[in-house]
């Protein structure tokens, strides 16, 4: 069974377009989160979500936004797409209240921008 | 907030030699926990071994070990009996035992199997 799962797998689409990326976690974490990986493979947090509270990285353009309908979903959308928004995508989940665990990632969602 | 550094873009290994990568950190907490990812070119994103800063003893997990230097902020990964499966990009990772939840994660180290 796969625990932390995104969709889809491969995103392109046009600039200027709005896009949605899936992400659902059958661990019963409380906390998920969206990182994104550029070219040069560095991965940097985007938003973490813990029982209905948003942390916000400040250096997310405002575009990005998370909608998260239940402790077991967090959602990406995306709007006004630019070419800079290429990358790997990935949601990840881990227990809070035990912070030695690990985070456990999603398979990632690569975007590209035309 | 805290910063991890990998200081090592690339490095290679012969198979069935050892391999060191390493990982500085920098963080005023006295608490907190450490970990390796490893992403192989599939991009799954999979954890190696984790470390709790309090505890003194390093943490091994079969060929797998790491080098926990509290004082310096270091904790570099050894990877014993190289294996070509373990060609991937390894990331060191830093998670506050107080505030924030998140991963900090360093730039990444990409290793090379060569048979």
């Amino acid at each position: 069974d796969t625990a932390v799962s995104q969709t889809p797998k491969y995103l392109v689409t046009q600039m200027g377009n709005d896009k949605s990326i899936k992400c659902e976690q059958n661990l019963g974490h409380d906390t998920m989160y969206w990182y994104k990986q550029d070219s040069k493979k560095f991965l940097k947090i985007m938003f973490s979500y813990n029982n209905k509270e948003l942390i916000i990285n400040e250096t997310v353009p405002n575009r990005f936004s998370p909608k998260s309908p239940d402790k077991a979903h967090l959602n990406l959308h995306i709007n006004s797409l630019e070419l800079g928004d290429s990358a790997v995508y990935f949601c990840a989940s881990s227990q809070t209240g035990d912070r030695h665990q690990p985070q456990h990632f999603g398979d990632g969602t690569r975007l590209s921008i035309l | 907030a805290q910063t991890v550094t990998q200081s090592q873009p690339e490095m290679s290994v012969q198979e069935a030699e050892t391999v060191t990568l390493s990982c500085t950190y920098d963080t005023s907490e006295s608490d907190y926990y450490l970990f390796w990812y490893k992403q192989p070119p599939s991009r799954q994103m999979i954890l190696v071994i984790r470390q709790e800063a309090y505890k003194q003893q390093n943490a091994t997990e079969n060929r797998f070990s790491v080098n926990f230097q509290k004082a310096a902020k270091s904790f570099s990964l050894k990877i014993s009996d190289s294996q070509l499966g373990d060609a991937a990009m390894y990331f060191c990772a830093y998670r506050s035992k107080y505030t924030g939840n998140q991963f900090y994660f360093g730039t990444g180290t990409s290793l090379t199997v060569i048979p």
